[in-house]
């Protein structure tokens, strides 16, 4: 069974652009949620989508945004860079059944590494 | 959402056990007590998870306070590949609110 792809891997964008990161979860998943992660903060919730909806979001600036596909793959975008969004972007996919939450389990995609210079 | 306390580090010989804290006092009652470990350079990874009960799989054993107020990650024999940072993490839904973690060194 594959696991969680994220692409690209490694990218270096420049203050002001826009990225976009690319998560395929695992086959049957239906959510995917993002991460980030930074040496100052630790792993921060982005947001989480199910059946392309987005249904947690974060404490984060409205220029960090997603969507899910019909094939749960998702993307996350990040408009307008910054300096402090240098970090390791984190997707992880779980069957969410709905009947007990708190037992779903993640799983982890080896991240897309963002520098902005 | 629960807060957790750990230490911040720790250190174990190799294939000895090692008992990783975790503190979680105001964890609700429908929250599940989630263990993930992040190896250098790696996503994090599932290690185990509970309610109420102790819980044992072929990675570690949890053991889980009978007030949920805290829990223990036991790893049975420590080996190099665990070095890792360790989370406990109390939950009920897909946010996962990752703390900072015991970085746990195993020394050959």
């Amino acid at each position: 069974k594959a696991g969680v792809t994220q692409t690209p891997r490694y990218l270096i964008k420049t203050r002001g652009q826009q990225v976009t990161l690319s998560c395929s979860p695992i086959s049957g998943h239906r959510s995917v949620s993002w991460y980030q992660q930074t040496p100052g903060q630790g792993l921060q919730f982005l947001f989480e989508y199910f059946s392309e909806t987005q249904r947690n979001k974060g404490n984060f600036p409205g220029r960090f945004s997603g969507r899910q596909f019909s094939n749960s793959r998702s993307e996350m975008n990040v408009s307008t860079l910054e300096l402090g969004d240098s970090a390791l972007y984190l997707c992880a996919s779980s069957i969410r059944d709905r009947k007990s939450s708190g037992a779903n389990v993640l799983t982890f995609g080896a991240g897309s590494r963002l520098t902005v210079l | 959402d629960a807060k957790t306390t750990q230490p911040n580090s720790m250190e174990s010989n190799e294939e000895e056990p090692v008992h990783l804290p975790c503190n979680h006092s105001t964890i609700s009652g429908t929250d599940y007590i989630h263990w993930y470990r992040q190896l250098p350079s790696q996503g994090p990874e599932y290690v185990i998870h509970g309610l109420t009960s102790n819980v044992n799989n072929r990675m570690a054993s949890l053991a889980i306070a009978e007030d949920r107020k805290s829990s223990t990650l036991i790893l049975h024999r420590a080996t190099l590949r665990d070095a890792a940072v360790y989370y406990c993490i109390p939950n009920t839904g897909n946010q996962f609110y990752f703390g900072t973690g015991t970085s746990l060194t195993v020394i050959p």
